[in-house]
């Protein structure tokens, strides 16, 4: 499998309850940022958390990283339907400047 | 507030044709890249530019070139479609940091038909 890759691929939700999506990567971070892209629209950055970091919260968000496990979450609280939309997470790759995408989670949120 | 601008939102063209995607940056940022984006497959990146003038291959830059003539611009140019590069453009942008990759800012995408 590729270096950052979600599960699950699709997740379906009530409003009002939490999501909760996995990345797994397989190199060494300096750090992991997850993204969120609205239905044919472009990516919009959510939250970044550096290597030596474990957990981290904005808003509804509380993002975090297993460095042992190379994984993260990303848990959504009283989703809504507004949080329709695709997550991705992406990792750096330590040396370069390039960032790796994994193929996203399909969360659906219904009213 | 960042913001990444596509010139087109959707494209048709005839396969053979010559395509520019322009991109525009209004934050100054030294990186930019672009990617394609297909289902099942996620965001590869076909190029990436740190600085004017200055341009890395990334994971599949086969069929296409770029141009960084200006620091807020970053073009990718397609010299002779073939319908597999059918699919969804993005451009992004983000500052420099020697130590680590920042957050990116993404325009809404170019989705090109090749017929």
């Amino acid at each position: 499998s590729q270096q950052g890759e979600e599960d699950p691929q699709a997740l379906s939700i009530q409003e009002g309850e939490n999501a909760t999506m996995n990345c797994s990567y397989k190199t060494s971070i300096n750090n992991l940022q997850w993204y969120r892209q609205n239905s044919g629209r472009g990516l919009v950055h959510l939250i970044l958390i550096r290597s030596n970091e474990r957990e981290k919260h904005s808003g509804r968000l509380r993002v975090t990283l297993d460095t042992s496990k190379k994984s993260s979450s990303l848990l959504i609280t009283a989703s809504r339907a507004a949080d329709t939309a695709s997550y991705f997470c992406a990792t750096d790759s330590s040396g370069t400047y390039k960032y790796i995408f994994g193929t996203g989670t399909r969360l659906k949120v219904l009213a | 507030d960042v913001k990444v601008t596509q010139s087109s939102r959707y494209l048709v063209k005839r396969t053979g044709e010559k395509v520019f995607l322009e991109c525009v940056q209004d934050m100054d940022h030294e990186n930019m890249f672009w990617y394609r984006q297909d289902p099942g497959l996620g965001l590869r990146l076909i190029y990436f530019s740190y600085d004017v003038k200055m341009k890395e291959k990334g994971d599949i830059p086969e069929g296409y070139s770029v141009s960084r003539e200006k620091k807020e611009r970053f073009s990718l140019i397609l010299e002779s479609t073939s319908t597999n590069q059918t699919s969804m453009y993005l451009c992004a942008s983000s500052i420099f940091v020697r130590t680590s990759n920042q957050p990116q800012h993404f325009g809404d995408g170019t989705r090109l038909s090749i017929l």
